[in-house]
């Protein structure tokens, strides 16, 4: 099994600033399959990138994903108010399916 | 719309069965595999099961393998998922989540999720 592990746990951030989140894989993510997901408080995940860098239908250009192998990154250029929220990485190369713990982004 | 709808989530005894649906609507059923997909009170999803698109092949995590049982009748754009032995560490909101494509091709884009319900709740107690 794929263990994700993300970091930080947490950011405490202003609207305005960039993001940079971590999620770094305990083996090669066979071809860079890896997702991000957005969760608010009381509602479903939203994928938001797929294949490592590509950007999901509707999703805004502020939000970029790069990385390869085990290290991967997720990037919200300039945060919006409505981008406060818990961010997961999940791996889609391997059965099982793994997601990571998450990092929190709060005001 | 592309829309899912959990239902069947309840209160159920250790070691007892539950069985839980979704309905799909607003795409066509039969094109994409389907997952199901839990998360426990304040922890990070957890992946249980997938369907492809004929239900003729699934996966199940190791947590689940033995227990569950994912299911799919394309006739009635339904997914289900039969839960039995349950244990206290099943309690969880499960989510059914339709994959991005129909298969894991060269994408592996089946396994991506795109479209999620609002989750059903499994409560597994004495």
């Amino acid at each position: 099994e794929i263990v994700l592990a993300q970091s930080p746990g947490t950011l405490s951030l202003s609207p305005g600033e960039r993001v940079t989140l971590s999620c770094r894989a305990s083996q090669s993510v066979s071809s860079d399959f890896l997702a991000w997901y957005q969760q608010k408080r009381g509602q479903a995940p939203r994928l938001l990138i797929y294949g490592a860098s590509s950007r999901a239908t509707g999703i805004p250009d502020r939000f970029s994903g790069s990385g390869s192998g085990t290290d991967f990154v997720f990037t919200i250029s300039r945060l919006e108010p409505e981008d406060f929220a818990v961010y997961y990485c999940q791996q889609y190369g391997s059965i099982p399916l793994t997601f990571g713990g998450g990092t929190k982004v709060e005001i | 719309e592309v829309q899912l709808e959990e239902s069947g989530g309840g209160l159920v005894q250790p070691g007892g069965s539950l069985r839980i649906s979704c309905a799909a609507s607003g795409f066509t059923f039969s094109n994409f595999a389907m997952n199901w997909v839990r998360q426990a009170p304040g922890k990070g999803p957890q992946w249980v099961a997938i369907v492809s698109t004929t239900g003729d092949t699934t996966y199940y995590a190791d947590s689940v393998k033995g227990r569950f049982t994912i299911s799919r009748d394309n006739s009635k754009n339904t997914l289900a998922l039969q839960m039995s032995s349950l244990r206290a560490e099943d309690t969880a909101l499960y989510y059914c989540a339709k994959g991005v494509g129909a298969s894991c091709g060269t994408d592996c884009d089946s396994r991506i999720m795109d479209v999620w319900g609002k989750g059903t709740t499994v409560t597994v107690s004495s």
